[in-house]
């Protein structure tokens, strides 16, 4: 079945730690995107990317990397420079060009201690 | 600015009863999407329906509807028969196709709750 996978669903790490989300398409989709989601809050960008190799900032990327070696793969570092990690962080998928829905992957929760 | 305001932060609906959330977006594109989410506590997103711009007509999808006013730039979405399931968070969402680059934005949501 085709769809995004997220892992893990559940991620603890110390203050301090890098940590990298994982996020994975087979969709053929040509972009993905990453959001964090606070509690009781809506879905905020972070990164997106439409093509291999070439991503863009959304609207909150300070603390956050992404690479897009792969069509199917748009993996996310929380790194220390992020101040408040602790979230809900969610990875999508659409078609380029097209203004139909984009396909959500299960979420990651992480918690920094 | 707000791209999408949902102005209901909760909302309680009886069984059975429909109910309509609220949703007004903001967009100089003439080309763009607009849809809506369910989230329920396990954080899925769960599509429920989309409406473009130069549809004619309001989406429907079963016992959803989204009543689409394009001068007023409003697309509120109608549950009938609100179920006990249907009790959780609501997303309403919009791609842009001409200035947006095709990235969806959201508002920040309403929570609904169905009483027995």
């Amino acid at each position: 079945d085709g769809g995004i996978t997220q892992s893990p669903k559940y991620l603890f790490r110390k203050e301090g730690q890098n940590v990298t989300l994982s996020c994975e398409q087979n969709l053929n989709h040509d972009a993905m995107y990453w959001y964090r989601q606070d509690p009781g809050q809506g879905l905020r960008l972070i990164y997106y990317s439409q093509i291999v190799n070439d991503f863009q900032k959304g609207d909150i990327a300070e603390g956050y990397s992404v690479s897009r070696e792969k069509k199917e793969s748009f993996p996310l570092t929380v790194t220390s420079a992020q101040k408040n990690p602790t979230a809900f962080y969610l990875c999508a998928s659409s078609p380029v060009g097209s203004l139909t829905e984009a396909f959500f992957g299960q979420g990651t929760r992480l918690t920094v201690v | 600015a707000q791209k999408i305001t949902q102005t209901q932060p909760g909302m309680f609906v009886q069984e059975k009863e429909a109910v309509t959330l609220d949703c007004t977006y903001d967009t100089s594109d003439q080309s763009y999407g607009l849809f809506w989410y369910k989230q329920p506590s396990s954080g899925e997103m769960i599509f429920l329906i989309y409406q473009g711009s130069y549809d004619e007509q309001n989406a429907t999808e079963g016992r959803y509807s989204l009543n689409f006013q394009k001068a007023r730039k409003s697309a509120n979405l109608v549950i009938s028969a609100s179920q006990l399931g249907d009790s959780a968070m609501y997303f309403c969402a919009m791609r842009e196709g001409d200035t947006g680059g095709f990235k969806t934005i959201f508002g920040a949501g309403t929570r609904l709750f169905v009483k027995a």
